[in-house]
């Protein structure tokens, strides 16, 4: 059984580009959420997708978006890269978004932007 | 608001010597908390999680947390470590409406032989 995959796992892009990040939930998990690892810093929830909805929203501007396909699989879009958006952006994968259900993490996309 | 606060940014320890890593959080609401390990170039794994009940939880790898709510600590511990324990540990909350969780900003372990 594949756990949680990400693609690509190292990108980089220019200032000002725009990129797309995938993930593949595990088998049978429905729900999807993406967080920003920064150098030396705990992960930061950027959003969750349940039911091809953006569910919760972390304090991220709008130029990160989202979105989920009817398979359950997920792109996190960032628009007008800078500088400070390079870090580990990873993703985790749950059967429903309740407490009580285990969030799975890929090995995340490591992104650089120069 | 929630947050947690990891006191240590690195915690280095001999190898079969016992270790605590120690975490707090802040919350006007009811938490639930975990620890995840990450390993070099890799992604989260969860060691173990509060939910309720037992206010001494056991996880993986040999490692166990402590809920006290009035202190509003969740230090995690393990008796006797090994080398290959040498990772980066979160301690994260959520609330009881989802699964977000807000992570600390991580205690780095370094055995050593």
């Amino acid at each position: 059984d594949a756990g949680v995959t990400q693609s690509p796992t190292h990108l980089i892009k220019t200032r000002g580009q725009q990129v797309t990040l995938r993930c593949s939930p595990k088998s049978g998990h429905d729900t999807v959420s993406w967080y920003q690892q920064a150098l030396g810093q705990g992960p930061q929830f950027i959003f969750q997708y349940y039911e091809e909805e953006e569910r919760q929203r972390g304090n991220f501007p709008d130029r990160f978006s989202g979105h989920q396909f009817p398979n359950y699989s997920s792109e996190l879009n960032v628009n007008a890269l800078l500088l400070g958006d390079s870090a580990l952006y990873l993703c985790a994968s749950s059967l429903v978004p309740h407490v009580n259900t285990e969030a799975f993490f890929g090995q995340g996309t490591r992104l650089t932007v120069v | 608001a929630q947050s947690v606060t990891q006191l240590d940014s690195q915690v280095p320890v001999f190898e079969e010597a016992p270790v605590e890593l120690r975490c707090n959080y802040s919350s006007s609401v009811s938490v639930y908390l975990f620890w995840y390990v990450q390993y070099p170039n890799q992604g989260l794994q969860l060691l173990l999680k509060y939910l309720s009940g037992s206010t001494l939880v056991k996880g993986i790898n040999g490692f166990e947390a402590e809920f006290n709510k009035s202190q509003t600590s969740f230090h995690l511990r393990k008796p006797s470590v090994h080398i290959s324990d040498t990772a980066e540990y979160f301690c994260a909350v959520s609330m009881s409406d989802g699964n977000k969780l807000v992570f600390g900003a991580g205690t780095i372990l370094r055995v050593k032989s």
